[in-house]
């Protein structure tokens, strides 16, 4: 079966500091990888997609940047972090055209 | 497309009746459709999907109906349950765009008991 694992769960980084999360999908190969922002009480903003390995599509201009070293490993990163990149992120994946995301659990960032 | 930066119209319904969320979307294109459902704090979860060759699905207590002519979604929940309280957002399959599905803004669905 397939299973999506991202993490962490939540992190408190301070005002320009480094950010590095991680998302994994087990059981398929090749799927496509998605980045998702939501703010609170809000809807999900795309941010990157990945249809694969070294292969990023970036939706809006930010300050976070994106990469997929392995098939099925998918990293959001930032150098700096700002006040405005709190939010929960959300890792997905996608095997078939026809077909919905499976998402991760999310990790709530907080910049302080 | 994406409504992200609107806050969520809210349904409120009592424990048992039934609830009935709709959608909009914009794309005659899209030929795939899908309602999530996000608790407080947790990614998405995937309640029932319809292709575009259809107009309605049923599920274990969920119905979804599409009319293609108004480009309307609906999801039907019967006898809501306090567990059955989260957001629920539509998304669809552009015809055109083999990679990503667009998301309407969400609902936030209250029961109470």
């Amino acid at each position: 079966s397939q299973t999506i694992h991202q993490w962490p769960a939540t992190l408190v980084q301070p005002v320009g500091s480094p950010l590095s999360l991680e998302c994994t999908v087990e059981g398929t190969s090749n799927p496509n990888l998605y980045w998702y922002r939501q703010a609170a009480g809000r809807g999900l903003q795309l941010l990157f997609y990945s249809v694969g390995i070294g292969q990023i599509s970036s939706e809006v201009p930010q300050n976070l940047s994106a990469s997929r070293p392995q098939d099925r490993q998918f990293i959001l990163s930032s150098k700096k972090l700002l006040l405005s990149d709190s939010g929960f992120y959300l890792c997905a994946y996608k095997r078939h055209r026809l077909g919905g995301y499976t998402f991760g659990s999310g990790t709530r960032l907080t910049v302080v | 497309g994406e409504s992200v930066g609107l806050h969520l119209p809210t349904l409120s319904v009592q424990e048992g009746d039934n609830s009935i969320i709709n959608c909009a979307y914009s794309n005659s294109a899209s030929d795939y459709f899908i309602w999530y459902k996000q608790e407080s704090g947790k990614g998405p979860q995937f309640i029932i999907d319809i292709r575009s060759n259809m107009d309605k699905r049923q599920g274990q207590r969920v119905t979804v109906l599409l009319n293609k002519t108004v480009k309307h979604l609906s999801l039907q929940i019967a006898a809501t349950q306090p567990g059955d309280s989260a957001v629920y957002f539509c998304a669809e399959n552009g015809g055109g765009s083999n990679y990503k599905l667009t998301f309407g803004k969400g609902t936030l669905l209250t029961v109470n008991p």
